[in-house]
């Protein structure tokens, strides 16, 4: 069965630090999808990335970049120069071929908090 | 456009009561869900409608009825809930529903029930 672990429930730091997210996935697929999601404390989860299993380059947008092992299993979120407006809880998610394509298994979650 | 909307933000029912909660999106997104979440937990999936018809049914008790108007319209009709259905539900669409799309979410209805 597929499992996503977000082993950080919170992490604290102070503005302009970074800060990375962990996230490890189990699937017996060789074809999965990988997203990332953050929640503000408005409620609605906003789209981050995603990213398919064949396509292991690490990717940067802006202050954010995302590190795909996948000899570790590992989808790592990476926040550059912290700022207040990043705190939220941010999760990790799974989609393979074991789910209809629409199904979504979600990390814990890792609450982040960005202190002035 | 890219926006999903969701009424009541709050709704506050008994036990007896029966209400809906209402999710709308105009990005022609086929293929719909409802999530229930509880503090500090992850969204857990509820329900898929995909092309308008009910795909995926997560064992969901029978107090909670969707239903999908047309391809904009995502409805949840709550009859005889319990205090322990108290949550966040959280609607999303997505393009079709086929692949693993990326999920638009609305902001929520949270539901509180005595």
């Amino acid at each position: 069965a597929q499992k996503v672990t977000q082993a950080q429930t919170e992490i604290s730091v102070v503005e302009k630090e970074d800060v990375t997210l962990d996230c490890v996935y189990e699937t017996r697929d060789t074809t999965y999808y990988l997203f990332w999601y953050k929640q503000p404390p408005s409620g609605e989860l906003v789209f981050l990335i995603r990213r398919n299993s064949f396509d292991e380059q690490n990717e940067i947008s802006g202050r954010y970049s995302w590190n795909f092992q996948k000899s570790t299993s590992s989808f790592n979120f990476t926040i550059t120069a912290s700022q207040v407006v990043d705190s939220a809880v941010y999760f990790c998610a799974l989609s393979d071929q074991r789910n209809a394509g629409n199904m979504l298994t979600f990390g814990g979650g890792t609450r982040l908090m960005v202190k002035p | 456009d890219t926006e999903v909307t969701q009424t009541p933000k709050h709704l506050v029912m008994g036990m007896t009561n029966k209400k809906s909660l209402k999710c709308e999106q105009h990005m022609g997104h086929r293929a719909m869900y409802w999530y229930k979440q509880k503090a500090k937990k992850p969204p857990e999936l509820m329900f898929v409608y995909s092309y308008e018809k009910l795909s995926i049914n997560e064992s969901v008790p029978s107090r909670f009825s969707p239903e999908c108007p047309n391809s904009s319209l995502l409805n949840l009709h709550l009859h005889a809930l319990q205090p322990e259905d108290s949550a966040l539900y959280l609607c999303a669409s997505s393009q079709e529903g086929q692949l693993p799309d990326e999920q638009y979410f609305g902001p929520g209805t949270r539901l509180t029930v005595t």
